[in-house]
């Protein structure tokens, strides 16, 4: 079966440094998403890890360990806007297509 | 502009009706996809497509159901067999089989049941 666990909140102050985790339990495992989703509105692309090791991308930066089924998002210089929800999802490819399973989402604060 | 719409923003319909969202794109993807997301949850998804005339149910299939006429077009129908349908219902697409492409994801339908 297909199980992704993430925190449900966390809170964090303006200017600091910020790690969300996420693991997953799954067979055809090919790739992990984070996306962000500000309350009412779509989610949005932030990251992409198929291999082991660290993405950087801005502030943003997401890790991936496969032998360990384990996946972060680091936000680094937190901002106000950055108070959102963080979704972690893992890919398949089935044969009828690209497979997404999303997680419940971490529901980031930031505060002053 | 290129993009994934989805109308209305809100929609509000009486229990027992059926109600079809609609989702159009013009990015030329391939595939496209429903999703439905309910309060402190994360997207569950209900159909996918891959070609036209084609498509395959997802997660929570029952109560719902879909069509792929055109490659620009995938509407979803909630049926009154649907029995929590109040729920955030979100489009998305992806250009094709290849599993680096992310989904892209239309501004979403917000449908209440009275």
């Amino acid at each position: 079966g297909q199980n992704i666990d993430q925190p449900t909140e966390m809170t964090a102050t303006e200017g600091a440094i910020v790690q969300i985790n996420c693991t997953y339990q799954t067979s055809g495992f090919n790739g992990l998403f984070w996306y962000q989703q500000h309350a009412g509105e779509a989610p949005t692309f932030l990251s992409y890890n198929v291999l082991d090791g660290l993405e950087e991308k801005g502030r943003f930066s997401s890790f991936l360990s496969r032998s360990k089924g384990y996946s972060y998002l680091l936000l680094k210089e937190l901002q106000m806007k950055d108070s959102a929800s963080y979704l972690c999802a893992e890919t398949i490819l089935t044969g009828g297509g690209n497979k997404l399973t999303f997680g419940t989402g971490t529901q980031l604060k930031v505060e002053l | 502009d290129g993009g994934i719409t989805q109308s209305p923003k809100y929609l509000f319909r009486k229990e027992g009706q059926n109600v079809t969202l609609s989702c159009e794109q013009n990015l030329n993807h391939d595939a496209m996809y429903w999703y439905r997301q309910d309060p402190g949850q994360g997207l569950r998804l209900i159909y996918y497509s891959q070609i036209v005339n084609d498509f395959q149910k997802g997660d929570i299939a029952e109560g719902y159901s879909v069509s792929r006429e055109k490659k620009e077009s995938f509407p979803l129908t909630v049926t009154s067999a649907q029995k929590n349908p109040t729920a955030f219902y979100l489009c998305a697409t992806t250009s094709g089989g290849n599993v680096r492409n992310e989904q892209f994801f239309g501004p979403g339908t917000r449908l209440t049941v009275l």
